[in-house]
């Protein structure tokens, strides 16, 4: 069964421009939920996607923003980036039955 | 607000030298405590759930524990293989889909 996949593994943009970030989750997990992993902050809760309908949304300012498709994948996008959007960004999915997450092995966002 | 706080920060260990790992939470109504494995440049690898206080799960060399306030992750006889970033998460009944993690504890187990 193949596990949660995260396009891309790595990029660089420099502050101003904006990133979309793609997660496919694993085959019948309809949950999709994002991650920021800093080493200051630890891994802080984004959103969470359920069947299309985004059911949870962490503390993060408006220029974070994610949606999911019809076949469970999922995008994030930030505009506007900051430096201190450099982070990795972690996906993972789950059953909804179920709270534990399969992560992805992220995307590593570098702002300069 | 949901509060997890992992001890120590950091562990480095013999190899074969048992410890435990502390996680202490704060919920309103405890639907799971989830241990996950970090390692580097990698995504948190799910081990355990714990659902009520008094349950344990065990796996190979780890065992992990639940009471009312806390959680513990008992290494016995590590190997250097289990050098890793430990995290510990809990999810409320409230906002089932969003865990709340602790910043981990990095093991290192020295051959």
């Amino acid at each position: 069964k193949a596990g949660v996949t995260q396009t891309p593994r790595y990029l660089i943009k420099t502050r101003g421009q904006q990133v979309t970030l793609s997660c496919s989750p694993i085959s019948g997990h309809r949950s999709v939920s994002w991650y920021q992993q800093t080493p200051g902050q630890g891994l802080q809760f984004l959103f969470e996607y359920f069947s299309e309908t985004q059911r949870n949304k962490g503390n993060f300012p408006g220029r974070f923003s994610g949606r999911q498709f019809s076949n469970s994948r999922s995008e994030m996008n930030v505009s506007t980036l900051e430096l201190g959007d450099s982070a990795l960004y972690l996906c993972a999915s789950r059953l909804p039955e179920t709270g534990e997450l399969f992560f992805g092995e992220g995307s590593r966002l570098t702002v300069l | 607000e949901d509060q997890v706080t992992q001890s120590p920060e950091a562990l480095r260990l013999q190899e074969g030298e048992s410890s435990s790992l502390n996680c202490s939470y704060t919920v309103s109504g405890l639907r799971g405590l989830f241990w996950y494995r970090q390692d580097p440049g990698k995504g948190p690898e799910f081990l355990f759930t714990l659902y009520s206080a008094g349950e344990e799960k065990e796996k190979e060399r780890l065992k992990a524990t639940l009471t009312k306030k806390e959680s513990f992750l008992h290494i016995t006889a590590p190997k250097p293989e289990d050098s890793a970033t430990y995290l510990c998460a809990v999810q409320d009944y409230t906002n089932a889909g969003k865990s709340t993690f602790g910043d981990g504890t990095t093991l290192t187990v020295k051959p």
